[in-house]
């Protein structure tokens, strides 16, 4: 199926800076999902949003469920080292998971 | 969350032979899917497990080259067949649990 827009491809910040990256769908979901793969690992679930216009925050992570139900975006605040990964958005509707590309994200300490 | 295991965790292979890889959850889950994640590449959905009857295929992907059992509703394997270097891939299990999408730690493929 069609692939979810995701970016920015890579982010390269420093300790301490915000991030901030978004997806975007040509269709309607009706969940949207923010996963992080560490390398030589399975990607682990975030945040889910269920509800367009939602906002969650999981520490310092915070997503939001577009209003349009087609777009999602996630902030990490206060980066630190242990936010180096890959960061994939998925959204669903009826058991169709789509995937993003991923935002590769590197933090200098 | 679901906590799910795969076996192996990686493998380097021939070409022409073939590897099972399985998944264990625990806890029963309705959904189990396979997905393939090649090197720098998001993820893609090879085939839903079914419960009872055969894998749902999506496109590109076919029974021959990669069948899957579903034997119950903790358990199922992928076989990657007669393999070639292409197939050089993490494998991933994933479940649906509570309307989430879950994943295993992945099977790291090497072909040679």
């Amino acid at each position: 199926g069609q692939q979810l827009n995701q970016s920015p491809q890579s982010m390269f910040i420093q300790e301490g800076e915000d991030v901030s990256m978004n997806c975007t769908s040509s269709s309607i979901f009706n969940t949207w999902l923010w996963y992080k793969q560490d390398p030589g690992e399975g990607p682990v679930l975030l945040i889910a949003l269920y509800k367009a216009g939602e906002l969650t925050s999981n520490g310092r992570l915070t997503a939001q469920f577009g209003i349009t139900r087609k777009d999602s975006f996630l902030n990490i605040s206060a980066s630190i080292p242990s936010d180096v990964g890959i960061y994939f958005c998925a959204a669903s509707d009826n058991n169709d998971m789509r995937f993003g590309a991923g935002t590769r994200l590197t933090v200098k300490p | 969350s679901a906590v799910i295991s795969q076996k192996p965790s990686r493998d380097i292979c021939q070409r022409g032979t073939s590897l099972t890889i399985q998944c264990q959850v625990d806890s029963q889950v309705t959904m189990m899917f396979w997905y393939r994640q090649q090197p720098g590449q998001s993820l893609t959905l090879i085939a839903t497990a079914n419960q009872g009857s055969e894998a749902t295929y999506e496109s590109g992907f076919v029974i021959d080259k990669f069948p899957i059992s579903r034997p119950n509703l903790t358990f199922s394997t992928l076989t990657v067949s007669n393999m070639s270097p292409e197939d050089s891939s993490i494998y991933l299990c994933s479940v649906v649990q509570w309307n989430e999408q879950f994943f295993g730690p992945g099977t790291r493929l090497t072909v040679l």
